[in-house]
């Protein structure tokens, strides 16, 4: 069964650092999306990907964030300076945009 | 902004019985899905809904979307211990059409044996 895969699994970065996580959705899907879920909480919604642009971003998603299809298959997530406030589970995901499929999450530890 | 309100918070339930959860909006919603989510991992869809009043099953669990289109509710019959988990119900609120997903807080279930 197809799913979205995401590496690397853990990530431990020095606060100010960039850290890429990355992503290779569903292979006929054609909206992606990045969520995180700081630990024990909800998930939360940081951004939509259409049509190699951005369609909807969240309020979370500020300058330090981008996204990226590089090619056909790889979906990016970056954070140009982490915070210790980004620690959390990063969720690729990708579907129709009436439903979403989640990959495994990739957990940042920012110390 | 749009919120979720998914009620209970958690449950403790005996293996065998039946659960019900859910969610409610102060605004419209076009779709709702029920995610459960395992420890360490992503959530994993288990039910989708599109139509007002449509009522689906998928196994042991059955989901509506409501008439008035702010609310939900998932039912487990006959749960079983690998039912653990935590629950998310999540909509795609009517003013959107980017494909966002807004989530509730999550029901934690746990099944005794």
């Amino acid at each position: 069964e197809p799913e979205v895969t995401q590496t690397p699994s853990h990530q431990v970065t020095q606060m100010g650092q960039e850290v890429i996580l990355r992503c290779v959705p569903i292979s006929n899907h054609l909206y992606f999306y990045w969520y995180r879920q700081i630990l024990g909480q909800k998930v939360e919604f940081l951004v939509s990907f259409y049509n190699n642009e951005i369609s909807e971003k969240s309020e979370i998603f500020d300058d330090q964030f981008s996204v990226e299809r590089p090619d056909g298959s790889n979906f990016t997530l970056k954070i140009r300076s982490t915070k210790l406030e980004d620690s959390a589970m990063y969720f690729c995901a990708s579907g129709a945009w009436t439903e979403a499929f989640f990959g495994q999450g990739t957990r940042l530890t920012v110390v | 902004g749009q919120q979720l309100n998914q009620s209970p918070q958690s449950m403790f339930i005996q293996e065998g019985e039946d659960v019900s959860m859910n969610c409610t909006s102060s605004s419209i919603f076009n779709t709702w899905l029920w995610y459960k989510q395992d420890p360490g991992e992503g959530p994993v869809l288990l039910i989708a809904l599109y139509k007002a009043g449509e009522l689906t099953s998928n196994g042991r669990l059955t989901a509506q979307f409501g008439i008035t289109r702010k609310d939900s509710f998932l039912n487990i019959s006959a749960s079983i211990p690998s039912d653990v988990g935590i629950y998310f119900c999540a909509g795609q609120a009517g003013s959107s059409n980017t494909g966002k997903l807004i989530f509730g807080q999550g029901t934690t279930l746990q099944v005794k044996p």
